[in-house]
């Protein structure tokens, strides 16, 4: 079955302090995984997908096969990084399976 | 240019009406999706239209649930007989027809359903 875990609701962290958002898949062939983010009264938006290996907005995202997991990282959260972030896998078909969500808080 | 574009925003209905919820997608995007976000809960995927036709309706919930799209445009969702438990956010997203791989699918603002 194609899953997407995303096991923290909230994650809570400092200005400057570094920040993981954990996503964990199940999916039986090679998906392609995306990290969506939607801003406070703003709509969803794509943030990064794995196959760009990009980085964004000083985020980044590596796909780790053997652990199936395509964890969000940013080595100094900023205050506009609050937010909902929503992992989504897409498999053989252009639906994407989305997580549950983290919300993230950055204080300042 | 435009994004995509939901209506109602909000839509309160009583237990046992019906609902229509409409989605305007990018101009020239071929595909359309629906999703349902319930509260504390992440996106479904409900369906997916490729021009006119539905080759994905596996996460319509219920024979309550129905969508149609005309012209490569406007699409609506329909949900007959409202239950409680339709309470949900509907996103609308589209996306560009792209040859091969991933066509970044755009969102809509959603309409928030309450069924009472």
């Amino acid at each position: 079955a194609q899953r997407v875990t995303q096991p923290e609701k909230l994650l809570s962290v400092f200005k400057g302090a570094p920040v993981e958002l954990k996503c964990n898949y199940s999916y039986s062939g090679s998906p392609e995984l995306f990290w969506y983010v939607q801003y406070s009264r703003q709509r969803l938006q794509l943030l990064l997908r794995h196959i760009s290996r990009e980085s964004i907005k000083g985020f980044t995202a590596d796909l780790n096969k053997g652990e199936t997991s395509f964890h969000l990282k940013k080595p100094f959260a900023q205050e506009e990084d609050s937010a909902m972030y929503y992992c989504a896998l897409q498999g053989n078909t252009d639906k994407l399976i989305f997580g549950t969500g983290t919300r993230l808080q950055v204080f300042p | 240019g435009a994004g995509v574009s939901q209506s109602p925003s909000n839509k309160v209905t009583e237990k046992g009406k019906d609902v229509e919820l409409r989605c305007d997608p990018i101009s020239g995007h071929t595909a359309l999706y629906w999703y349902r976000q319930r509260l504390g809960q992440g996106l479904e995927f409900l369906i997916y239209f490729q021009g006119n036709s539905a080759p994905d309706k596996s996460g319509l919930p219920s024979d309550r649930f129905s969508a149609e799209r005309t012209g490569e445009s406007v699409s609506t969702l329909t949900i007959q007989r409202t239950q409680q438990e339709d309470s949900a956010v509907y996103l609308c997203a589209s996306s560009a027809p792209l040859a091969g791989g991933y066509n970044e699918q755009f969102f809509g603002p959603g309409t928030r359903l309450t069924v009472l």
